[in-house]
């Protein structure tokens, strides 16, 4: 499976301030997502990063709070945008790759994010 | 509004003892079927693939995928202290994005 690392693991910012997220891969693939997880819960998607295009938001995620690049096959960036106590979370980004039988999607390590 | 249900826990069993995971799902037109591990402060880890009706094995686990009941399930056997974390099922819908259950806490104890 690919090797993913993002950064940061873990920051503290001020509420009002705007963070942004890299998630690097060390192959090129083709579907990329982006979860968040708050704490104590499961992993909710925000948004597919198409390559070249803009990105695919679920509901109630909007590209103005959570703008999201995607420049190539191996790099995206999450940007949370005025940020609230609300968004700290865990901020994980995935891949999919396969098995050779179906698709099976890859977790990064996650960013750890608390707004204070 | 497709849904993975999973009992929340925590499920407690014995160190040796077989640990049984559950999850029901209604998407009837799902093909594939995850099981993830996740340790406490770190990021899910795919342990378990299913997409065929029946029983997979792989080493001291085995999922249970029974479709027509939208029903899979994994097993641990010889539950060990390591095996204590979170098991979250996921089941991919269009466009490859996954929709996970809640997560079922294990605690394995020795």
């Amino acid at each position: 499976s690919a090797v993913i690392s993002q950064k940061p693991s873990r920051d503290i910012c001020q509420r009002g301030t705007s963070l942004t997220i890299q998630c690097q891969v060390d192959s090129q693939v083709t579907m990329m997502f982006w979860y968040r997880q708050q704490p104590g819960q499961s992993l909710t998607l925000i948004a597919t990063a198409n390559q070249g295009s803009e990105a695919t938001y679920e509901s109630g995620f909007v590209i103005d709070k959570f703008p999201i690049s995607r420049p190539n096959l191996t790099f995206s960036t999450l940007t949370v945008s005025n940020m609230s106590p609300e968004d700290s979370s865990i901020y994980l980004c995935s891949v999919e790759g396969t098995s050779g039988v179906t698709y099976e999607q890859y977790f990064g390590p996650g960013t750890r994010l608390t707004v204070t | 509004q497709k849904e993975v249900e999973q009992n929340s826990g925590p499920l407690s069993v014995p160190e040796g003892a077989i640990a049984s995971l559950n999850c029901t799902y209604s998407d009837r037109v799902s093909q594939s079927f995850f099981w993830y591990r996740q340790y406490s402060g770190k990021s899910p880890e795919l342990i378990m693939s299913i997409y065929s009706n029946g029983d997979k094995e792989d080493g001291r686990f085995t999922a249970q995928l029974n479709k027509a009941s939208q029903y899979v399930s994994l097993l641990i056997r010889d539950s060990q202290p390591s095996d204590s974390a979170t098991y979250l099922c996921a089941v991919p819908l269009d466009g490859g994005k996954l929709i996970f259950g809640q997560g079922t806490e294990l605690s394995v104890k020795p």
